[in-house]
């Protein structure tokens, strides 16, 4: 049964150190999401990629956060450096394009989030 | 404006009985996937079931159903035999096809369940 995962599960860190979430998107998937979820805001598109390239980011703070996808098995979100604000759970979603003549809406298969706490 | 409506925050449910979640949607683009997704209280956001724009039937999955009502721009979910294991909160979530924008999911704020024994 394949699987998003994401590392680590929960951190916990103090403001200004920088914090690096990882992402394993299912084999063969070619999208790769990030969410960020919080109480007030509900869920939030971070950062998009299609085929490692980053088509959208707009949704991130621009000086404090960066996506980056490695390679097609590893997405990586960093903060640095972190601020209480960005408590929050974060998740890594993937999901197949087929092309044109596919089903264009692909599924998003979320990962089960990094819970992160920053004081 | 909201792209998509969740009217029920919160919801009780009677173990074996259905359940009918709320979702609206708003949208000019002829073409939008509609999606439904479950978070149980461990936190993770599992895919329910899946409805295009285009499709003639509604969509199934075991005991879940979507009642597309495509002229009222509504989408509920429907739980059949409901269970103690579907409580959670429950999100509706929208993709259009516009251009270039079409990889978007909008949510909804959600609907939590609680089916009681």
């Amino acid at each position: 049964d394949a699987r998003v995962t994401q590392t680590p599960r929960h951190k916990v860190t103090e403001m200004g150190q920088e914090v690096t979430m990882r992402c394993q998107p299912i084999l063969g998937h070619n999208t790769v999401f990030w969410y960020r979820q919080t109480m007030m805001q509900g869920l939030e598109l971070l950062a998009y990629f299609r085929n490692r390239a980053p088509l959208d980011d707009s949704g991130m703070p621009k000086d404090r956060f960066s996506a980056e996808m490695p390679d097609a098995t590893l997405a990586t979100l960093k903060i640095q450096p972190s601020e209480p604000r960005d408590s929050a759970v974060y998740f890594c979603a993937s999901g197949l394009v087929k092309g044109l003549a596919g089903d264009r809406f692909e599924t998003q298969y979320f990962g089960p989030g990094t819970r992160l706490l920053v004081l | 404006a909201q792209k998509i409506t969740q009217t029920q925050p919160g919801m009780f449910v009677q173990e074996k009985e259905a359940v009918t979640l709320d979702c609206t949607y708003d949208t000019s683009d002829p073409s939008y996937g509609l999606f439904w997704y479950k978070q149980p209280s461990s936190g993770e956001m599992i895919f329910l079931i899946y409805q295009g724009s285009y499709d003639q039937q509604n969509a199934t999955e075991g005991r879940y159903s979507l009642n597309f009502q495509k002229a009222r721009k509504s989408a509920n979910l429907v739980i059949s035999a409901s269970q103690l294991g579907d409580s959670a909160m429950y999100f509706c979530a929208m993709r259009e096809g516009r251009r270039g924008n079409d990889y978007k999911l909008s949510f909804g704020a959600g609907t939590t369940v609680t089916v009681r024994a």
